[in-house]
């Protein structure tokens, strides 16, 4: 079935230093991208929506500086966490809808940010 | 405004049933999902509703009714394994997904 991948699964860093997380649909076309961040024990809440060719659209709260998203191909969207610090540790997660159907989402396996 | 309402907890036997329910209010209707999450994993999906009526998948069904704006997910004979938390979530008429707190669901032998 549908396949969304997404990179890395962990990832360390120093808090100051910017990371890059990657989430890519691997066998269907993707025009629109959702970022998640799920802190523990808690309920997912949308980040933003990235669509491709186009700025994303963030959710009220979210700093669009800090949280930089680029969809430049219909199979990729990065999330790039800038100037990171503890409080910005949390899993991140993308889902991809399959721009064929048009309702079918899916999701990528989560990415866990540490900001030491 | 837009809102999703699950139980928070929930808690069966190995083996019984258990049915988690979902009701929503939300601008416009695209569909309705389930979603499983695993702690510390990503939600993997369910099932998709859009019509009224009960889907059946496995040991997983999912039913909706559109005008009750309600929805439930039935999980017949329970296995560990199914610990877990029950995401419900309302895709609106944007195609955005409206999501509930999740149902954590707790499975005793």
């Amino acid at each position: 079935g549908a396949v969304v991948s997404q990179h890395p699964s962990w990832v360390i860093c120093k808090s100051g230093t910017s990371v890059k997380i990657e989430c890519r649909s691997l066998d269907f076309q993707a025009t629109t991208m959702f970022w998640y961040r799920q802190f523990p024990k808690q309920s997912l809440m949308l980040m933003a929506t990235s669509n491709e060719g186009s700025k994303a659209t963030y959710e009220q709260g979210v700093e669009k500086d800090k949280f930089l998203i680029n969809h430049a191909s219909l199979t990729l969207s990065t999330l790039t966490v800038t100037s990171a610090h503890p409080e910005d540790s949390s899993f991140y997660i993308c889902s991809a809808r399959d721009t064929g159907t048009e309702v079918t989402i899916y999701f990528g396996e989560g990415s866990w940010l540490t900001v030491v | 405004g837009q809102n999703i309402d699950q139980p928070t907890e929930m808690t069966a036997t190995e083996g019984a049933i258990v049915q988690i329910n979902c009701t929503y209010q939300t601008s416009g209707f695209n569909g309705l999902f389930w979603y499983q999450q695993h702690a510390g994993e990503a939600p993997t999906f369910l099932s998709y509703n859009v019509l009224d009526g009960l889907e059946e998948k496995g040991r997983f069904s999912s039913f909706l009714s559109r005008s009750k704006g309600y929805s439930y997910l039935l999980l017949k004979e329970l296995q560990m394994k199914d610990s877990a938390s029950y995401l419900c979530a309302v895709m609106d008429s944007n195609y955005q997904l409206i999501w509930g707190a999740g149902t954590k669901l707790i499975i005793k032998p």
